[in-house]
């Protein structure tokens, strides 16, 4: 089955101490999104990949960076994460007919001691 | 700039009983409108979206959703629910295109009594 694919799952890291995480996708839609979410809110865009261009969110902290080497992947880096960056990261897409839709992968839950 | 408000922060029905979950939305041109559930720890599953044509647009789950451009409404219902849809809903709304300004709403946590 075409699906999103974060890994991985859970992620648990020290303050300051760079985390990436991981997103994948058969759907080979053009378009990649990353989320954040923090309990009990509505997830929040940090940014998106239309194809190779990066389009950041003005509100995205510095600290949060992206890279898309191919359509199939997209990595969400964390340089120095701090006790307010625990969070879900979820990972999105959309593209070819459904271009109007986002499809979310399962999420990463991240937690930072 | 587009926006959504879902008025109800937690919904607590009985199994078998109704459900309708209200969301408006604020929009200058013709909205691209979606309902997403999300069941704890995991991602958001979309249940069904709205973009022109019948009003009335029918999802997966049993789930359907009615766009009323008067009311700016666009409220999720079920006619019988099921203890598996406890979850936490969401509604958006977003632009044309490849719709990366996509707004959600706060969403509306769903408890459902046994």
């Amino acid at each position: 089955d075409a699906m999103v694919i974060q890994n991985p799952r859970y992620q648990v890291t020290q303050f300051g101490k760079p985390v990436t995480l991981s997103c994948s996708q058969t759907l080979n839609h053009n378009v990649m999104y990353w989320y954040q979410q923090k309990s009990s809110q509505a997830p929040k865009l940090l940014f998106h990949y239309y194809d190779k261009d990066f389009n950041n969110e003005a509100d995205t902290p510095d600290n949060f960076q992206s890279r898309r080497p191919n359509t199939s992947f997209c990595f969400l880096d964390i340089r120095s994460p701090g006790l307010g960056d625990a969070a879900m990261y979820l990972c999105a897409t959309s593209g070819g007919s459904q271009r109007d839709t986002q499809y979310f992968g399962p999420g990463t839950r991240l937690t930072v001691l | 700039a587009q926006s959504v408000t879902q008025p109800d922060i937690h919904i607590t029905v009985s199994e078998g009983a109704s459900l309708e979950l209200r969301c408006n939305y604020s929009y200058g041109a013709t909205p691209y409108l979606f309902w997403y559930v999300q069941s704890p720890g995991q991602g958001l599953q979309l249940l069904l979206k709205y973009f022109s044509g019948d009003t009335l647009v029918q999802g997966i789950k049993g789930f359907e959703a009615e766009f009323k451009r008067s009311q700016s409404s666009f409220n999720l219902r079920k006619p019988s629910v099921h203890w598996s849809d406890a979850a936490e809903y969401f509604c958006a709304v977003g632009p044309e295109l490849y719709n990366n300004d996509m707004r959600f709403g706060a969403g509306t946590r769903l408890t459902v009594k046994p």
